[in-house]
This record gives structure tokens, sequence and C-alpha cells, in this order.
């Protein structure tokens, strides 16, 4: 089955600077590649994604990139702020012709993002 | 739209007590995904309900089961219950894209 490797598990940068956090995924066939945060005692909340047919997506100071060939991808946050502080988490799944869900999402192990200010 | 909704938020049981969980997915969503968040072993996927069909299953025991009702709605239940299925489970709604919300979460204590 899928397997999904995510680097690194801890992350500390000052407000300001940017971070990256990276996975990787085994299963080929996977083409729809989520990334979720999740606050300490919250539900996790999507926060962009990015489908096998697009190499990069853009949403304001959030960026993912994705490399088929490679088959990894990556979550970039630019100018991090406190309230980035958070675990966040990349995940896939496939998702069928038509835009039929398979329902399985296959998660990395997640990242702590802390944000100093 | 409302959200995602789990119930009860906590619940604390013995070992050998069996459990049942509920999940009511966002408004005109089919799909309903279980998931088990250790701090151990992460997020790992449970199974999957679609149209009151399991689609999907993951790699747990048979002890974990769950159904879908016609509105959608679905229950989990735990069976038997061992210490180490104490862990936060979330549930997660989907219309026909990939795309999942996650509920709040039920936290289950195994004692």
């Amino acid at each position: 089955g899928e397997n999904v490797e995510q680097h690194p598990s801890t992350l500390s940068v000052q407000e300001g600077d940017s971070a990256v956090i990276k996975c990787t995924y085994s299963d080929s066939a996977s083409n729809y590649f989520p990334w979720y945060k999740q606050e300490l005692g919250k539900r996790p909340q999507l926060i962009i994604d990015i489908r096998s047919n697009v190499g990069e997506k853009k949403d304001q100071r959030i960026a993912v990139t994705l490399n088929k060939t490679a088959k990894h991808f990556s979550l970039h946050i630019t100018e991090t702020q406190p309230e980035d502080s958070a675990v966040y988490f990349c995940a896939a799944s496939k998702e069928g012709a038509g835009g039929t869900s398979y329902g399985k999402l296959t998660f990395g192990q997640g990242t702590i993002l802390t944000v100093h200010p | 739209k409302a959200g995602v909704t789990q119930t009860p938020r906590y619940l604390i049981k013995t070992r050998g007590q069996q459990v049942t969980l509920s999940c009511s997915p966002i408004s005109g969503h089919r799909s309903v995904s279980w998931y088990q968040q250790t701090p151990g072993q992460g997020l790992q996927f449970l199974f999957e309900y679609f149209s009151e069909t399991q689609r999907n299953k993951g790699n747990f025991p048979g002890r974990f089961s769950g159904r879908q009702f016609s509105n959608s709605r679905s229950e989990m239940n735990v069976s038997t219950l061992e210490l180490g299925d104490s862990a936060l489970y979330l549930c997660a709604s989907s219309s026909l894209l990939a795309v999942q919300f996650f509920g709040p979460g039920t936290r289950l204590t195994v004692l």
C-alpha cells in the first residue's frame, strides 16, 4: 500500500522566516495531495491541496509543489507568523476518474512547526 | 453549511467493554472516513463508507467495525477494548472529490 514519509519531524523558525516541509510517497497511482494543519486540541484543517496534473499551487503565504517523477511534494510557508505554529500533516490519496474519491488518505507522521516571535 | 460533528467528544471505558462513536457529515456529503490518531502511530485510516457500503478498509483488527445510515451518518464500534485503543478518533466527510473535512474527534480513554 501507500507509504508517506514526512520531514522534518520538528521545525523551529523565527517570525518572518520561511518554512519548508517535505514529503515523499511510494504509490505512483496517488494523484491527490492535501496538507492539513492541526492546532493543539483541534481538528485537522485543510490548508492547501494539489492534484497530480499541476506542479505548483499558491494561496497567499502558502504554496505547495509537486514532483511526480521523484514522487515528492513540499509545503512552503513564507513570512511565518506565531499563529502558524501547529502540527502539519501531508497526505496522499487516489482520486478516481470523474472525480470519484477513494476516501482513503495516507498521512505522513507530521511536522511540529514552532514560530518564535 | 454546518461542519462535521462527532459525539461524544470524550469517553472513558474499561478494558473489555465496547464503545460506539457517531459522526454526522456535512450536508450533501456521502462519504465518511474514520481515522485513529495516536502520538506513536500518527493518523491511521480505519475505513470509509459511501452510500451505506464499506468501500475501503485499513489494517485494523475485526474488533473495529462501522456502518453508515441512509442519511450518511456513520457509526464506528470497537468491541473488547484494549488499552492500546486509547486514541483520538476522527471522522471526515467528503463529496465526490477526495477533499476531506474533519470533525472535532472523540477522545477515547481505555482504563
